[in-house]
């Protein structure tokens, strides 16, 4: 089967750095995806890791480590339109199916 | 640029009725995927589609299909409706079947009463 853990709430001032976290089970896993929804809107592709390292993309990074099963993703120069849910996603080539995480709640404060 | 485009926008429907939402995919585009997302919970996977052969399907019920036709366009029919498939229908499309980007939809929002 496919699971993804990641922290429910996160909270931070802006300027700041965040960094959310996420722990994958995927048999056939091909790569990790991040995405952000704002509410009641669609998710939107942030980031994608294949292989092992960081990625990065202006103020948001991405990191993966197939090993560990683990990934995360890096907010920097925190601004308060950052404030969204924010979800780890996997590919598994096994089964052709894209799964999501739970989200992580972002709350930018001033 | 074009997106994927999904109608309608807002569906009400009473229980016991049919609904049918439409995906149309950006061009080029070679899988289709279908989430269901309540209100405070992550997109869960319904189906998906690649090269308009069935792919995969998650936790759909029996009174949802699914199909992809020759134009890549995508329908998702739910029948004998339930107050419980109340939610925010996505639909996503990606270039690889691998779902390295997914470019959703704005989603269509059922609300049955």
């Amino acid at each position: 089967g496919q699971s993804l853990e990641q922290p429910s709430e996160v909270t931070a001032v802006e300027g700041a750095i965040v960094q959310i976290n996420c722990t994958y089970q995927t048999s056939g896993f091909y790569g990790l995806s991040w995405y952000q929804q704002h509410d009641g809107g669609a998710p939107t592709f942030l980031s994608y890791n294949a292989l092992d390292g960081l990625e990065e993309t202006g103020r948001f990074s991405s990191f993966l480590s197939r090993s560990d099963s683990y990934g995360y993703l890096l907010l920097q120069e925190l601004q308060m339109k950052d404030s969204a849910s924010y979800f780890c996603a996997a590919f598994s080539s096994n089964t052709g199916k894209l799964i999501f995480g739970q989200g992580t709640t972002l709350q930018v404060k001033p | 640029a074009a997106g994927v485009i999904q109608s309608p926008r807002h569906l009400i429907k009473e229980k016991r009725e049919t609904a049918t939402l439409k995906c149309y995919p950006i061009p080029r585009h070679d899988t289709v995927y279908w989430y269901q997302q309540g209100p405070g919970q992550d997109p869960q996977f319904l189906i998906s589609f690649y090269e308009k052969m069935q792919s995969d399907k998650g936790s759909i019920p029996d009174r949802f299909s699914a199909q992809q036709f020759s134009d890549y366009h995508s329908e998702l029919n739910m029948s004998s409706l339930e107050l419980g498939d109340s939610a925010l229908y996505f639909c996503a499309s990606s270039t690889d079947g691998k779902a390295t980007e997914a470019f959703f939809g704005q989603g269509t929002r059922l609300t049955v009463v």
